[in-house]
């Protein structure tokens, strides 16, 4: 157990709806980052948050959205959405969010959209 | 931005014998080099991890080697054991993408009993 949490586990929707994931970092993290996987894309950085603010941003699409609370734990809104969404989306914390530090991956999310 | 190669994308191994997984990558920046094993649909466990001061981290039956100058770092598992059949991923960062990870595309280890 990496200490990271995610919820939900599974989710199912339709094109078209929005969803929201949470997650909560290791205790003390303040750095929390969101990943998609997918079959053919493998790990893809979308987000990263430090301590609130946005400190780096990869392939997120403008229909997806994320923020980080002042309790630290963070949430990826995903907006309109298609069936090419559909992939397990994890969250990892870290320290600092700085250099050489290692992510801690929490147990992810499967979201599938039919 | 970093580029990140991974080879091979599947690998069958005896019990018992070495298994070798390779990656280059592009920015000269990347200056940490972690390594995940994921099980089938389980989260990526961080198994070992080398920084770009050192050039060989051993851990047990796990070692990681790394050569910055041609820019690849390799994943060595010895006497390989049926557990160790998994997706193994590599990945760098830098301080210069505030610590954003690259990953490889995965290397799927089967070993076989």
């Amino acid at each position: 157990d990496s200490g990271v949490t995610q919820t939900p586990k599974h989710l199912i929707t339709a094109t078209g709806q929005r969803v929201t994931l949470r997650c909560s970092p290791r205790s003390g993290d303040l750095s929390v980052y969101w990943y998609q996987q997918s079959l053919d894309q493998g790990l893809q950085f979308l987000i990263q948050y430090y301590n609130g603010e946005e400190r780096a941003k990869g392939n997120i699409l403008e229909r997806f959205s994320a923020q980080q609370f002042p309790d630290l734990h963070s949430e990826l809104n995903l907006s309109s959405l298609e069936l090419g969404d559909s992939a397990l989306y994890f969250c990892a914390s870290s320290a600092l969010g700085g250099g050489r530090e290692t992510q801690y991956f929490g147990p992810g999310t499967r979201l599938l959209v039919l | 931005g970093e580029n990140v190669e991974q080879h091979p994308s599947t690998l069958s191994v005896q019990e018992g014998d070495s298994a070798v997984i390779k990656c280059t990558y592009s920015d000269s920046a990347s200056n940490y080099f972690p390594w995940y094993k994921q099980e089938l649909g389980k989260r990526p466990q961080l198994i070992i991890d080398i920084r770009s001061n050192v050039g060989e981290k051993k851990d047990q039956r796990i070692a990681v080697t790394l050569n910055k100058t041609a820019k690849h770092f390799s994943l060595h598992i010895t006497e390989t054991q049926p557990e160790d059949s998994a997706v193994y991923f590599c990945a760098a960062s830098s301080q210069n993408t505030g610590n954003q990870f690259y990953f490889g595309t995965g290397t799927s280890l089967t070993v076989i009993p």
